[in-house]
């Protein structure tokens, strides 16, 4: 079903470490964005983009940066996970702004 | 919520029963959409409502648009065992609601 990957599925991590969460998307879609969501509560808005080169913060955007160099995709960095980041953490994308998004899988993060 | 929220926070049904969840958001928008989620899954879109839209049908879901109230309403008939998920709705691309959490018990 899913045309949008995330690896790693599972991390569990020391405090301090640099973190790179990977997301990938075969549909050729514009819009991609990163969502923080603790189990059984709402998604956050971390961070997105209208497309290459474009990245805009969200509202949970501080500690964590991304890039779109290509288009399929949307790679999100921690440069020091805390014990505070332990979360899921979701990618996902659209063809436009107003269409349905895409969503992969996730990505579980434990900071120890 | 920065967006909305979804009613009930929970829902517990027997499988064949209707189950109905409603949505409440803050500020304008050009269209709603409805995401289901499995446990340990991403969401994955069931439907979408435009602003000028007030009913929209799918399958066994029916959504319905009531923009004078800010309000959206989700009903599953005939529920399966296999609907048992968290339903989202968003508004306005990135703003998800709460999450309602429906079990369908067998």
């Amino acid at each position: 079903e899913a045309d949008i990957y995330q690896t790693p599925r599972y991390l569990v991590i020391g405090t301090g470490k640099k973190i790179t969460l990977e997301c990938s998307q075969t549909m050729g879609h514009d819009k991609m964005y990163w969502y923080q969501q603790d189990p059984g509560m709402e998604l956050h808005l971390i961070h997105y983009s209208y497309g290459v080169n474009s990245t805009e913060k969200g509202d949970l955007s501080s500690e964590s940066t991304v890039s779109r160099i290509r288009t399929e995709h949307f790679p999100l960095t921690l440069e020091s996970a805390r014990p505070s980041h332990t979360s899921q953490y979701l990618c996902a994308s659209s063809r436009t702004g107003d269409q349905p998004q895409h969503f992969g899988d996730g990505t579980r993060l434990s900071i120890l | 919520s920065q967006q909305g929220e979804e009613d009930p926070q929970a829902l517990s049904i027997q499988e064949g029963e209707n189950a109905t969840m409603n949505c409440s958001y803050k500020t304008s928008i050009n269209n709603l959409q409805w995401y289901r989620q499995n446990s340990g899954r991403g969401l994955v879109h069931l439907i979408l409502i435009r602003s000028n839209e007030r009913e929209k049908h799918s399958g066994r879901l029916r959504v319905t648009l009531d923009t004078s109230k800010k309000s959206s309403s989700l009903l599953i008939t005939a529920s399966r065992a296999a609907d048992t998920a968290s339903y989202f709705c968003a508004g306005n691309q990135f703003y998800f609601g709460t999450g309602t959490s429906l079990t369908v018990i067998p």
